[in-house]
């Protein structure tokens, strides 16, 4: 089945400095990755949409200059949050979506924690 | 816009008891109708969808769901609620358009009782 791996798992960084988090298809090609940010005990939000080659769509409300995604191929999407903040501590997820595709691989999620 | 509403944010039952979770959507035409589960710090695994065709869908793990057009339901069934469903559920519907954007629900909490 599809698989999409998500990188890191968990990560700690400081106030002011950035972190990638990088999100893999493995056995398919994601045309179409979506990144969601989820708050404990609440909803996934979608911050944004990008496509293979393309420049991402961002979700009203979502920094794009602080949430800087990256779509450089159809196995890679990166996510860096930028001067990151105590604010910006949250759950990430990714997701894919290949060609022809239907349905929906999620990756397994990033716990990001500034401190 | 599409909006996907699930009225119960925690639910209760102890195992053995059947179980069903409540969605309500909002979409302009049909739509792509789907269930996920979360354990906690995970990411969502994909319980069953409905695109089109039979409106009852069997899902992994024992789970069903009925597409109801006439009432805006995809509500999510389980006969026998095992101690290891207990976890967080997402409803989501997804747009046909060229995006198909995934909007969830604000997801139920399922505690399961021994």
């Amino acid at each position: 089945g599809a698989v999409v791996s998500q990188h890191p798992s968990w990560v700690i960084c400081k106030s002011g400095t950035s972190v990638k988090i990088e999100c893999r298809s493995l056995d398919f090609q994601a045309t179409t990755m979506f990144w969601y940010r989820q708050f404990p005990k609440q909803s996934l939000m979608l911050m944004a949409t990008s496509n293979e080659g393309s420049k991402a769509t961002y979700e009203q409300g979502v920094e794009k200059d602080k949430f800087l995604i990256n779509h450089a191929s159809l196995t890679l999407s990166t996510l860096t949050v930028t001067s990151a903040h105590p604010e910006d501590s949250s759950f990430y997820i990714c997701s894919a979506r290949g060609q022809g595709r239907d349905g929906y691989t999620f990756g397994s999620g990033t716990r990001l924690t500034v401190v | 816009a599409q909006s996907v509403t699930q009225p119960d944010i925690h639910i209760t039952v102890s195992e053995g008891a059947s179980l069903e979770l409540r969605c309500n959507y909002s979409y302009g035409a049909t739509p792509y109708l789907f269930w996920y589960v979360q354990s906690p710090g995970q990411g969502l695994q994909l319980l069953l969808k409905y695109f089109s065709g039979d409106t009852l869908v069997q899902g992994i793990k024992g789970f069903e769901a009925e597409f109801k057009r006439s009432q805006s339901s995809f509500n999510l069934r389980k006969p026998s609620v095992h101690w290891s469903d207990a976890a967080e559920y997402f409803c989501a519907v997804g747009s046909r358009g060229s995006a198909r954007q995934l909007t969830f629900g604000s997801g139920t909490q399922l505690t399961v009782l021994p």
